[in-house]
Parts: structure tokens; sequence; C-alpha cells
């Protein structure tokens, strides 16, 4: 079956750094995508890994093991504008490439 | 990127009636997907709408329930039909970045249905 698993929660401190991970089971990936929703607010892509490694852009990075199924978003020099829900989302080209999304985690960002 | 305007952008609704969300492009696009997310999980694809022929549903959502039009290649809508309080949730209209096949969506602004 398919499945992706992210944390429900996390807090981090402005300044600091966190790393939000995403574990997935699909039988056919083909590529894993965060993505960033502000409370209220439409998803916005972030970022796109389909080969194992990391993907730096800016404060934000992402690094992909598909051996592993796991990813992780890394997140440097919070910000408080960063608060927000981080969402992975994997592509299944045994479904039709759609992509099949994590329930998201709320990151909240303290003074 | 894409512009995409979605409206009604909230509404309350009573039960067993239904509303229509539209979804604008501002450019045209093959596909158009709407997901319905609901508080604190994730989001759900209930269908593809194609210009120029029938919606392609998800498991778990129907036509008679969800009926989608597609009249051109900038436009869609998305009828919620028969509503019950389990129907409140975020309705989002997306559509993919060219070219096609990347898997990076755009979203509408999404519209939030409370029904009573």
């Amino acid at each position: 079956g398919q499945n992706i698993d992210q944390p429900t929660e996390m807090t981090a401190t402005e300044g600091a750094i966190v790393q939000i991970n995403c574990t997935y089971q699909t039988s056919g990936f083909n590529g894993l995508f965060w993505y960033q929703q502000h409370a209220g607010e439409a998803p916005t892509f972030l970022s796109y890994n389909v080969l194992d490694g990391l993907e730096e852009k800016g404060r934000f990075s992402s690094f992909l093991s598909r051996s592993k199924g796991y990813s992780y978003l890394l997140l440097k020099e919070l910000q408080m504008k960063d608060s927000a829900s981080y969402l992975c989302a994997v592509r299944d080209q045994d479904s039709n490439y759609q992509l099949i999304w994590g329930a998201g985690t709320k990151l909240i960002i303290k003074p | 990127s894409a512009v995409i305007s979605q409206k009604p952008s909230r509404d309350i609704c009573q039960r067993g009636t239904s509303l229509t969300i539209q979804c604008q492009v501002d450019s045209q696009v093959t596909m158009m997907f709407w997901y319905r997310q609901q508080p604190g999980q994730s989001l759900t694809l209930i269908a593809t709408a194609n210009q120029g022929s029938e919606a392609t549903y998800e498991s778990g959502f129907v036509i008679d329930k969800f009926p989608i039009s597609r009249p051109n290649l900038t436009f869609s809508t998305l009828t919620v039909s028969n509503m019950s309080p389990e129907d409140s949730s975020i309705y989002l209209c997306s559509v993919e970045r060219l070219p096609a096949n990347t898997g990076e969506l755009f979203f509408g602004e999404g519209s939030r249905l409370t029904v009573l």
C-alpha cells in the first residue's frame, strides 16, 4: 500500500535549525515534494527530489534516500514567518503519477 | 507560475443543499485538479478535470456527489451536492507547472465550506 508519515507538530526557536522528517512507502516512487502551507492559505512548492542526496535552496534544503524511503526538510536560520505546515508528497507512477500527500507537520517558531 | 482564482473563498451552507465552486486560471492548462483538505488532514485528490471529456474520479468520490465541469482550458467548476456536515472542508483547485508531469502544483486559495 501507500503510506506517508511525518510528525504532526514540531516547535523550534527563531534563528535555530529544524529538521522535518518524512518516511514513505509506495510501489512506484517517482519523486518527492515538499510544500509549505501557511494557515488559511494554499500550499506552495518548496522542493523536489528524485535522486538520492541533498538539494539546497537558500535557507531550505531537502534530502532523499530512496533505499530507506526517507526524506527530510532542513530549515536554517528560522524566522517567525516560517511558522506553517510542511507537507511531504510522493509521486507514484503506479497511481497514474498522482501525488500522495502526508498529513503535514505544523511547525511553530518561538522567539 | 500560474495565477488561480477560486470562489467563493468561504461559505456556510445548509444540509441538503449544493454549492458550486469556480476555478479560473490565467493560462491554458490541460489538466486541473480538485482536492479536499479536511482539518488536520492531508490533501486528498477528488478528481482530475480534463477539457472536452469527463472528469476522472479517485476512489471514494463519485460524479453524482461531486459533478465537475471543464468547458475550456482556463476554467472548471466543482459542485458539492446534497451536502452534509461531513462535507465541511477546504476545497482546492490546482494546476501543474509546465512542462507537464513535473509534479509541481500551483494551488488556488481554496474554498472553505462549513455545512450546518
